[in-house]
Parts: C-alpha cells; sequence; structure tokens
C-alpha cells in the first residue's frame, strides 16, 4: 500500500458527460501527479501540483482540469467525455516538487466510457 | 529529446531463470533520474528504484540489481531466480529539468514467469 488512496476505483460514463476523479497523497506529500494509461498512448504525465499550486503541464487536454486543495486532495476533472477517453488514471504524490522525487502511485481510477 | 525506450514488448521465462528488462534513455541534460516501476497484474504502480546521473554504481536488493551506465545511456534490471510473483509490466522511467518534473515512461515489458 503506497498511502495514496483514489476514489472512485472504476467509474462508467456515456459520452459527452463530465466526472471528477479524487485523489489524496500520502501523508505530508506536497505534491499531486496525475498521469493516464492507456492502450495506445501508454502511461503520460499529465499534469502536476505542488502545495495547492499547478508546477508543471503535461499531454492534458483542455477537456480536463485539475486542482489541489488547501487539505492537499487533489480533483481531476474530464468533461464532455470521448470513447478515447476511456483509461487507466492514476494519481501520484511525492515529498516535494522537485524532479527526481520518487513518486508514490495511487491502485488508480478506471474510467469507461460508453 | 527526452525518451525512454523498452524494446522488449514481452519476455516469458520459466522460474528460476534470470531474466534482464532492458532500458534505454535519450536527454539532453547532465543531471536526470530513472526509475523503475513495478505493475501487477492488480494494476498499481509500484516503486522498485530511483537512480540519479552522477551516480553509476550498480546497486543490488535481494533478487533484484540495476546496471546503469551512461556511455551506453542504459539502464537495466535484472532478476535473478524468477518468480511467478514476478510477473507484471516493468516501467523504466526518466525525470529531468528538460521537462520540469515530467516523468516519462517508457512502453513498459511484460513479464511473465512461468512455473
Amino acid at each position: 500500500d503506497s498511502g495514496v488512496t483514489q476514489t472512485p476505483k472504476h467509474l462508467i460514463t456515456a459520452t459527452g458527460q463530465r466526472v471528477t476523479l479524487r485523489c489524496s497523497p500520502r501523508s505530508g506529500d506536497l505534491s499531486v501527479y496525475w498521469y493516464q494509461q492507456s492502450l495506445d498512448q501508454g502511461l503520460q504525465f499529465l499534469i502536476q501540483y505542488y502545495n495547492g499550486e499547478e508546477r508543471a503541464k503535461g499531454n492534458i487536454l483542455e477537456r480536463f482540469s485539475a486542482q489541489q486543495f488547501p487539505d492537499l486532495h487533489s480533483e481531476l476533472n474530464l468533461s464532455s467525455l470521448e470513447l478515447g477517453d476511456s483509461a487507466l488514471y492514476f494519481c501520484a504524490s511525492s515529498a516535494s516538487g522537485t524532479r527526481g522525487n520518487e513518486q508514490f502511485f495511487g491502485p488508480g481510477t478506471r474510467l469507461t466510457v460508453l | 529529446a527526452q525518451k525512454v525506450t523498452q524494446a522488449q514488448t514481452e519476455i516469458s521465462v520459466v522460474e528460476k531463470e534470470d531474466v534482464t528488462l532492458d532500458c534505454v534513455y535519450e536527454t539532453r541534460d547532465t543531471t536526470y533520474y530513472l526509475f523503475w516501476y513495478k505493475q501487477p497484474p492488480s494494476g498499481e504502480l509500484v516503486f522498485l528504484i530511483r537512480r540519479n546521473s552522477f551516480d553509476e554504481q550498480n546497486e543490488i536488493s535481494g533478487r533484484y540489481s540495476w546496471n546503469f551506465q551512461k556511455s551506453t545511456s542504459s539502464f537495466n534490471f535484472t532478476i535473478t531466480a524468477s518468480q511467478v510473483v514476478d510477473s507484471a509490466v516493468y516501467f523504466c522511467a526518466l525525470s529531468s529539468n528538460y521537462n520540469n518534473n515530467d516523468m516519462r515512461f517508457g512502453a513498459g515489458t511484460r513479464l511473465t514467469v512461468k512455473p
């Protein structure tokens, strides 16, 4: 158990809908990262937050957004969902926001868009 | 360019065999970090090791060992006396200043250990 929690574990929704994925980092970790894992794209970095502020952005679509709250939990919002958004979404946390910190991953949320 | 290549898509071995998973990386940075993660069938990603670019010492942890060679831009992972529980997808990843904190993952190698 990495100490990172993600809810829900599974999510099934329809195209055009909006969903919110939630992540709680390990106790004491200030940085949260979001990743998408799909069969065709592999594991891709989406976005990073550090202590409530956006720190780095990867291949995140404009339809997707995230935030980190004062209690350090984070939410990833996916809107206008398309079939291709079906994937496993991971949240990871690290102690600080600096490069090189090992990131500890949550169990993931499997999103299925029908 | 920032890139991690795991050329072996799938490897199958019989229990107790040794197996090496290859990882080749590309980066323009002189300071960077390399990682290995394991993704068992249950789906979670488990951190195995981190290496920085200034530390080329090989590392051994039980049946696991890692060989970092800057001259060939490789960071290979060997499992000695493999076990069925080692069956998983293994990812190599690179983090460097070129792309801030973006951790770039390789495509992964699926290892199947048969009894």
